[in-house]
C-alpha cells in the first residue's frame, strides 16, 4: 500500500502567518495518464472533511487562494499563507492513484 | 444543492452487525462513486472502500474486505455500508463522500460497539 507521511504533525502558528505542510509518498503518484490524484482535506473539530485541494494544486469551489498545492512525483506541499482562526483542524493529504486509496496521518494545525 | 444524509448514531453489541445509509440528494447517485471512510481521532481517516451505484461494482481496502459490504439504490439514491462482526476496534464515525475527488461529504454517523 502507499504510505503518506506528513510532517510535522503538529503546527502552531501565529495568526496572519504562513503554515506549510508537507506530503510524502512512497511510490510516484502520477497515473498512467499522466495525472496526479493527490488531495488535500481539512477536518475541522466536529465537522466532516472539507476538499481543498485536487489534482496536487487546484483549488475546490469556495476554497480561499490563501490554500496553495504543490509539489510532484512524491513530494507535496500545501502551504496555508495569511493563517485565520477558521483553518484549525486536522489536514490530511489523501492519494487515489494506487489501490488501496490511502490517507496520510494528519498534521493538526492548532492557532497560538 | 448536493447533500449526503447519513443515517443516525447506532450503538452495537460485540459480534452483531449494523447498516449505514447514505441518502444523496441534488445528483443522481448513478453520476458518482460512493466513497466510505472511517475516522477515530487517534487514528485518523481510513478509506474502506467505494461502490459505482450504476453497476454495484465495488473496491475495498484489504483490511476492510471482510467487515464492510458496500450497496446501493439507484430508487432512493441511496449508498448503504453493512459492518458485520462488530468489535470494539469498529468504533468510530463513519462518512460518506462522493466520488470524483470526494467533494461532498455526509455529516457522518457515529457507530459504538459496547457489551
Amino acid at each position: 500500500d502507499v504510505v503518506l507521511t506528513q510532517t510535522p504533525v503538529s503546527l502552531s502558528v501565529t495568526l496572519g502567518d504562513q503554515a506549510s505542510i508537507s506530503c510524502r509518498s512512497s511510490q510516484s503518484l502520477e497515473y498512467s495518464d499522466g495525472y496526479t490524484y493527490l488531495e488535500w482535506y481539512l477536518q475541522k473539530p466536529g465537522q466532516s472533511p472539507q476538499l481543498l485541494i485536487y489534482g496536487v494544486s487546484n483549488r475546490f469551489s469556495g476554497v480561499p487562494d490563501r490554500f496553495i498545492g504543490s509539489g510532484s512525483g512524491t513530494d507535496f506541499t500545501l502551504k496555508i499563507s495569511r493563517v485565520e482562526p477558521e483553518d484549525l483542524g486536522v489536514y490530511y493529504c489523501f492519494q487515489a492513484t494506487h489501490d488501496p486509496l490511502t490517507f496520510g496521518s494528519g498534521t493538526k494545525l492548532e492557532i497560538k | 444543492e448536493v447533500q449526503l444524509q447519513q443515517s443516525g448514531p447506532e450503538l452495537r453489541r460485540p459480534g452483531s452487525s449494523v447498516k449505514l445509509s447514505c441518502k444523496a440528494s441534488g445528483y443522481s447517485i448513478t453520476d458518482y462513486l460512493m466513497h466510505w471512510v472511517k475516522h477515530r481521532p487517534e487514528h485518523g481517516l481510513e478509506w474502506i472502500g467505494w461502490i459505482d451505484p450504476e453497476d454495484g461494482e465495488t473496491k475495498y481496502a484489504q483490511k476492510f474486505q471482510s467487515k464492510a459490504t458496500l450497496t446501493a439504490d439507484t430508487s432512493s439514491n441511496t449508498a448503504y455500508m453493512q459492518l458485520s462482526s462488530l468489535t470494539s476496534e469498529d468504533t468510530a464515525t463513519y462518512f460518506c463522500a462522493r466520488g470524483g475527488a470526494r467533494d461532498y461529504w455526509g455529516q457522518g454517523v457515529m457507530v459504538t460497539v459496547s457489551s
